[in-house]
């Protein structure tokens, strides 16, 4: 059964700062990887796909990466912002249809 | 921009009551699917929908769920009586295909609370 573990799972950095969020998954047979931004209440947005065959994604300042053989998956956001607080979740496409997701890390800046 | 839109944003009910939750997917799309997430807790998946039929659903989703496509835009999500731990927020998503590209697009989202 693939789990999925983000770390950590809180963080607060100051503005300006580079940061990483880590995402781990079990099961290396995966169809593809979503980073979310979840915002306090609100549904879910996408930020970044990565098809399983893929390294990294970006856009805009972040950048997502996929070791696929190791079951890891990093964001990177630079130059963080205050707009940038909310909690970070990833997914694993696992089969035909279904997403696997982690805890989230909840990422906070401070101005 | 496209987007798919929820009703209602909270629901409150009784326990034993029945209720259904309604979602809009984009409009081209043709893959729709039903998570929830428990509060505090990750978010999990329901069910999937494609071609009016279930093409894969989760342990969670016993015979206490059920999921229609009763138009051409509407799809919707029924508990036919609600217990406490039905608790969450649901979210309804929904993809123009199913490939290794494809995007889940969420809404965002209906609670339900059950007292």
């Amino acid at each position: 059964k693939q789990e999925v573990t983000q770390i950590p799972a809180a963080l607060s950095v100051p503005e300006g700062e580079n940061l990483v969020l880590n995402c781990s998954f079990t099961d290396s047979a995966i169809y593809n990887l979503q980073w979310f931004r979840q915002d306090p209440g609100k549904g879910l947005t996408s930020l970044l796909l990565i098809q399983s065959s893929q390294r990294e994604q970006t856009s805009g300042r972040l950048n997502a990466s996929l070791d696929k053989s190791s079951g890891r998956s990093t964001l990177y956001i630079a130059a963080s912002q205050p707009g940038d607080s909310a909690t970070y979740l990833c997914a694993v496409r696992q089969g035909a249809q279904k997403l696997v997701f982690g805890q989230g890390t909840r990422l906070t800046i401070n101005p | 921009e496209p987007e798919v839109t929820q009703t209602p944003s909270h629901q409150v009910t009784q326990m034993g009551q029945e209720v259904i939750l309604r979602c809009v997917p984009i409009s081209n799309h043709l893959y729709f699917y039903w998570y929830r997430q428990i509060l505090g807790q990750k978010v999990e998946f329901l069910v999937s929908f494609y071609n009016n039929e279930i093409s894969e659903k989760s342990e969670i989703f016993d015979d206490q769920f059920s999921v229609e496509r009763p138009d051409g835009s509407n799809f919707t999500l029924k508990i036919r009586s609600t217990k406490l731990e039905d608790s969450a927020m649901y979210f309804c998503a929904s993809s123009a295909v199913v490939s290794r590209t494809d995007t889940q697009y969420f809404g965002p989202g209906t609670r339900l609370t059950v007292l």
